[in-house]
């Protein structure tokens, strides 16, 4: 089945310690975004990727950073997470602008 | 202008019931409405969905009321189950944009 990948499902990272987390999917979409998820919270969009080009949004933190190396993966990359990181990370994929976004399983982060 | 402003915050229905969740929104410029599902532990899933030129779509038990003068839309579920106990999240996109705005959720428990 054609689906949004995300590795590892749990991350656990100290205090400071850079931590990448991963996406991949089958559906060969060309946007691919990251959520931030808090607990009991709604989903909030840090930045997109249509194709190559990268959308950040202007509230994300300068310590969020992202990678695409090819349309099926994208990187979240958090360079000194806090324990206000604490989270879940969630990608989706769209084909296009403007449509159905399809979200992956999500990644929960502990900072220690 | 951004905002989408969910209610109920919790909700509780008997088996059989029907769960009836708002959402209401500012920006005119709003032209796609998604529900999202989410269940503990995983991405939320597009559950149905409707663009402001119906004003009612249905999908077997799920349906979505939409009233564009009043800036307001809502979803209906008629014979809840059990298995409808999640998270349910009301959205919005702007023509064109990729971005999604969430309303803040509400949590639904079906009881036997």
């Amino acid at each position: 089945d054609a689906m949004v990948i995300q590795n590892p499902r749990y991350q656990v990272t100290q205090f400071g310690k850079p931590v990448t987390l991963s996406c991949s999917q089958t559906l060969n979409h060309n946007v691919m975004y990251w959520y931030q998820q808090k607990s009991s919270q709604a989903p909030k969009l840090l930045f997109h990727y249509y194709d190559k080009d990268f959308n950040n949004e202007a509230d994300t933190p300068d310590n969020f950073q992202s990678r695409r190396p090819n349309t099926s993966f994208c990187f979240l990359d958090i360079r000194s997470p806090g324990l206000g990181d604490a989270a879940m990370y969630l990608c989706a994929t769209s084909k296009g602008q403007g449509n159905e976004q399809f979200f992956g399983p999500g990644t929960r982060l502990t900072v220690l | 202008q951004q905002q989408v402003k969910q209610s109920p915050q919790s909700l509780i229905v008997q088996k059989g019931g029907i769960s009836i969740i708002n959402c209401a929104y500012e920006n005119t410029a709003f032209d796609y409405f998604p529900w999202y599902q989410q269940f503990p532990g995983k991405g939320p899933a597009l559950l149905i969905a409707i663009r402001p030129d119906v004003s009612e779509k249905k999908e077997g038990r799920f349906t979505i009321s939409f009233n564009k003068s009043a800036k307001q839309f809502s979803l209906h579920i008629m014979d809840s189950q059990p298995g409808d106990s999640a998270t349910y999240f009301c959205a919005a996109r702007k023509g064109g944009y990729n971005k999604l705005i969430f309303g803040a959720g509400t949590r639904l428990a079906v009881h036997p």
